[in-house]
């Protein structure tokens, strides 16, 4: 069964840096990118990141360029998302993600497992 | 970045009534379109990828159509369960985009 458990919520000032982290389970983890979704309260989903695989590619929307990085560890079956310099509109729930990459089955091109998400809110 | 556009916002229908919700995209997706839906509190769900094809256990009275700019998420005969929020979502290029939901509501 697949699982993905998100961990490193919380609250947090604007200007400041928190890191979340999803630990997978149940698939074979380094074939599958894995992705990162946002959803502000009361709000639709924003697509925030997706890391390949293999951890060679890469991408970000816009709005967290440059502020936020994906990262991802084999051998942990975890991937990481690093926030820093945190506005109050990043004030969401991040929900990680399996897929949403350029290879492997056409299913798994899209975000087709997701976790039940951690809440960062951004407030001073 | 390509726009994904859903109507109507809300649609107001009861049980075993025919549901039609649309999605069109700002420019062409080619087939590259999927269908979530979401229920309150819960994470979204892949119901439909690649504009026509079910996911997982996801039942026939859920299809999807389109091609291009223009797609369509039909549930035939609602049941009590599917009432919730559907969003569309295109893997054609980055960034990739969602659009803003459609939420079907019990009348």
């Amino acid at each position: 069964e697949v699982q993905l458990l998100e961990s490193g919520g919380g609250l947090v000032q604007p200007g400041g840096s928190l890191g979340l982290s999803c630990a997978a389970s149940g698939f074979t983890f380094s074939t599958y990118a894995m992705s990162w979704v946002r959803q502000a309260p009361g709000k639709g989903l924003q697509w925030v990141s997706t890391i390949s695989g293999s951890g060679g590619s890469t991408y970000y929307a816009d709005s967290v360029k440059g502020r936020f990085t994906i990262s991802r560890d084999s051998s942990k079956n975890t991937v990481y998302l690093q926030m820093n310099t945190l506005r109050a509109d990043d004030t969401a729930i991040y929900y990680c993600a399996r897929g949403g990459g350029l290879h492997g089955d056409f299913l798994s091109r899209y975000f087709d497992y997701w976790g039940q998400g951690s809440l960062v809110t951004v407030s001073s | 970045e390509i726009v994904l556009t859903q109507s109507p916002a809300t649609l107001s229908l009861s049980p075993g009534e025919r549901a039609t919700l649309s999605c069109r995209a700002s420019q062409s997706v080619s087939s590259y379109l999927a269908w979530y839906q979401q229920k309150p509190g819960q994470a979204p769900r892949l119901f439909i990828y690649d504009a026509s094809n079910r996911a997982t256990g996801i039942p026939a009275r859920f299809s999807g159509s389109g091609s291009g700019t223009d797609f369509t998420l039909t549930i035939s005969s609602l049941e009590p369960e599917d009432f919730a929020v559907y969003y569309c979502q295109q893997r054609s290029s980055w960034p990739r985009t969602f659009g803003q939901g459609t939420r079907l509501e019990i009348k």
